[in-house]
């Protein structure tokens, strides 16, 4: 099993303002998941975030909107820049089990973001 | 149609009995397939994993994978108030592609 710690666990920010979430590991792996959860839906994958190269979004998701970085291979952080309320969601950080089945994934508890 | 469909719920169920969850998923090329339960107000925890045709049990719990008719389900035996949560189901919809395409989700209640 995988710890990961998120911070912040929630927040409540400003239209057009931005917001860092940052995730830690207690252990390498090799990729990190960053998942959107919009109140009463299920988890939608952001953006997977691979040590030394660029994430890799899904679609409907550009790097402008929210910029991961990923400095080495515990640690995480991505953006939610030029919020809107719409950007009101749970946002998790997620990783799969060394060598083992990326869908096996351990969650963070998430970050809670209120947009006003 | 969406890629991976369960029915929402809220599905009710005594305590003690066989609470039963159902899952279709569109891409007939999907190799894994998984079950994670989510209580209120907190993150996703993996239960359950099945990667081939058939019956996996663990605990109180069976996985039930059948790839020709696209479909996954979990059966919680003797279901206690503990189990009420919402169970989503989650798949690998295409080989050697690690992203996993979540449900929706359904709503469990145990009725006392």
């Amino acid at each position: 099993s995988a710890v990961i710690s998120q911070k912040p666990s929630r927040d409540i920010c400003q239209r057009g303002t931005s917001l860092t979430i940052q995730c830690q590991v207690d252990s390498q792996v090799t990729m990190m998941f960053w998942y959107r959860q919009q109140p009463g839906q299920s988890l939608t994958l952001i953006a997977t975030a691979n040590q030394g190269s660029e994430a890799t979004y899904e679609s409907g998701f550009v790097i402008d909107k929210f910029p991961i970085s990923r400095p080495n291979l515990t640690f995480s952080t991505l953006t939610v820049s030029n919020m809107s309320p719409e950007d009101s969601s749970i946002y998790l950080c997620s990783v799969g089990p060394s060598g083992g089945n990326t869908g096996e994934l351990f969650f963070g508890e998430g970050s809670r973001l209120t947009v006003l | 149609q969406k890629e991976v469909e369960q029915n929402s719920g809220p599905l009710s169920v005594p305590e003690g009995a066989i609470a039963s969850l159902n899952c279709t998923y569109s891409d007939r090329v999907s190799q894994s397939f998984f079950w994670y339960r989510q209580y209120s107000g907190k993150s996703p925890e993996l239960i359950m994993s099945i990667y081939s045709n058939g019956d996996k049990e663990d605990g109180r719990f069976t996985a039930q994978l059948n790839k020709a008719s696209q479909y996954v389900s979990l059966l919680i035996r003797d279901s206690q108030p503990s189990d009420s949560a919402t169970y989503l189901c989650a798949v690998n919809l295409n080989f050697g592609n690690e992203k996993l395409t979540f449900g929706t989700g359904t709503r469990l209640t145990i009725i006392p």
